[in-house]
């Protein structure tokens, strides 16, 4: 099976261009997160969708920064204007979210798979 | 609101011995909890979970974690380290908020040296 798919896989760009991040959840998958790590602030959730749906934006910095998930196989992260701080490892990551309907709560989710991340440069 | 703390920047352990990765949580209800590893330029893999049941929970490679509710700790445990261990371990509660959000913490670096 293919995991979580992420391109590109590094990014060097300058200051003021856009950057488009990109990433193929697990087939079946029906929840999408985006996450950034740096030393400094460790791993931050940016925004997560559920059936292609932003549920949670409220960690997405500024208004530089944008996500959508057009269907079910693709999403893309956007930051524009992009600036040096926003250097950092940008990761994709899917899981299954049982709904809560079936009765099983949260101990159906499935764990989160994470891809292996787009290491992006901002000079 | 929920969190999960990482006391420890870094562990180190000599192969063979055994390793505990500590973590502690604060979440109000029933904490549903994880861990990961996440090796170099790699994305974060799954250990294991506990939702309900044993405390002591089994994962992969060998790890293990012990649920501990008056304690509030999930440490991470393995009998025997091996160098290959050597990695940046996550520990995380998921969200009581509904849906499958997790609060990760802040990491903690295993160096497991001969």
């Amino acid at each position: 099976d293919a995991g979580v798919i992420q391109s590109p896989r590094h990014e060097v760009t300058e200051m003021g261009q856009e950057v488009t991040l990109r990433c193929k959840p697990i087939s079946g998958h029906n929840s999408l997160f985006w996450y950034r790590q740096t030393m400094m602030r460790g791993l931050e959730l940016l925004i997560y969708f559920n059936n292609n749906v932003p549920i949670d934006d409220s960690g997405m910095p500024e208004d530089r920064f944008s996500a959508k998930m057009p269907n079910a196989s693709f999403s893309t992260l956007k930051i524009q204007p992009s600036e040096p701080r926003d250097s950092a490892v940008y990761f994709c990551a899917s899981s299954f979210l049982v709904r809560f309907a079936l009765g099983q709560g949260a101990r159906g989710n499935q764990p989160q798979h994470f891809g292996d991340g787009t290491r992006l440069s901002i000079l | 609101a929920q969190s999960v703390a990482q006391p420890e920047d870094q562990v180190n352990v000599a192969e063979g011995n055994p390793l505990t990765v500590k973590c502690t949580y604060s979440v109000s209800g029933n904490p549903y909890l994880f861990w990961y590893v996440q090796y170099p330029n790699r994305g974060l893999q799954f250990l294991l979970k506990y939702i309900t049941g044993d405390n002591l929970v089994k994962g992969s490679y060998g790890f293990e974690a012990e649920f501990n509710k008056s304690q509030t700790s999930f440490h991470l445990k393995k009998p025997s380290a091996l160098v290959s261990d050597s990695a940046l371990y996550f520990c995380a509660v998921l969200f009581t908020g509904g849906g499958n959000k997790l609060t990760f913490g802040t990491g903690t670096q295993l160096k497991v040296e001969l």
